[in-house]
């Protein structure tokens, strides 16, 4: 059974300073992992998706992620903060990349960057 | 191009009613996603309709159930509302069945509360 876990509820950074949002999974299979980011009433973005190809994936917003499988895990980093970047990242993973619908969802962890 | 469109963008039903959630995809995509972010419990995914057919369904009781119609549109139907179905509802849609995570695109929700 697959299954994400973010290992922070709330990360707070000051603008221009890195932020670092960790996440790690459990899969039966080759997994495909994503990164979702979810600003207040909007919709779920894609920032970057991982599918088995090169295990460092760059995303929008000067957002990238590295895929270790030794540690299971695909941690969220982004050299320097901007206010904008202020909302809710969600990493997600999926067998079959995702083709079946089933996405299972981290619980989220809110990003705060002060000024 | 107009995004993946929900209405209503707010629900307010009365334990034991029945609502009726409605999603309209991206202009060509024909899969519809629904998934719940409740509080607490995280995103979880509903259902997945792909050309008219419910194709994949998550761990949700039978009084969770939808449609899809010719037009691609989707609409989901809560019966016997219990106060833990307040939720954000999310839909999402893709260009083709099997296309993956990396081509949903998320609308802004309806935010259902049951009282």
């Amino acid at each position: 059974a697959q299954s994400v876990t973010q290992l922070d509820s709330h990360v707070s950074v000051s603008e221009g300073t890195p932020v670092l949002l960790r996440c790690n999974y459990s899969s039966s299979y080759s997994p495909s992992l994503f990164w979702y980011v979810q600003h207040p009433n909007k919709g779920l973005q894609l920032l970057l998706k991982y599918t088995s190809a090169a295990t460092l994936v760059k995303g929008i917003n000067g957002f990238e992620a590295e895929f270790k499988k030794s540690e299971t895990s695909f941690h969220l980093t982004k050299p320097s903060a901007h206010m904008s970047d202020a909302a809710e990242y969600f990493c997600v993973v999926s067998d079959y990349g995702g083709s079946q619908g089933n996405l299972i969802f981290g619980k989220g962890t809110k990003l705060s960057v002060k000024p | 191009e107009a995004g993946v469109t929900q209405s209503p963008t707010h629900l307010i039903k009365t334990r034991g009613q029945q609502a009726t959630l409605r999603c309209s995809p991206i202009s060509g995509h024909t899969s519809v996603y629904w998934y719940q972010q409740a509080l607490g419990l995280g995103l979880q995914f509903l259902l997945w309709y792909d050309e008219g057919e419910e194709r994949n369904r998550g761990n949700f009781p039978p009084r969770f159930s939808g449609r899809q119609f010719p037009n691609y549109s989707s609409e989901l139907n809560v019966n016997a509302l219990e106060l833990e179905d307040s939720a954000l509802y999310l839909c999402a849609s893709s260009l083709f069945r099997g296309q993956g995570a990396g081509g949903y695109t998320f609308g802004s929700g309806t935010r259902l509360t049951v009282v």
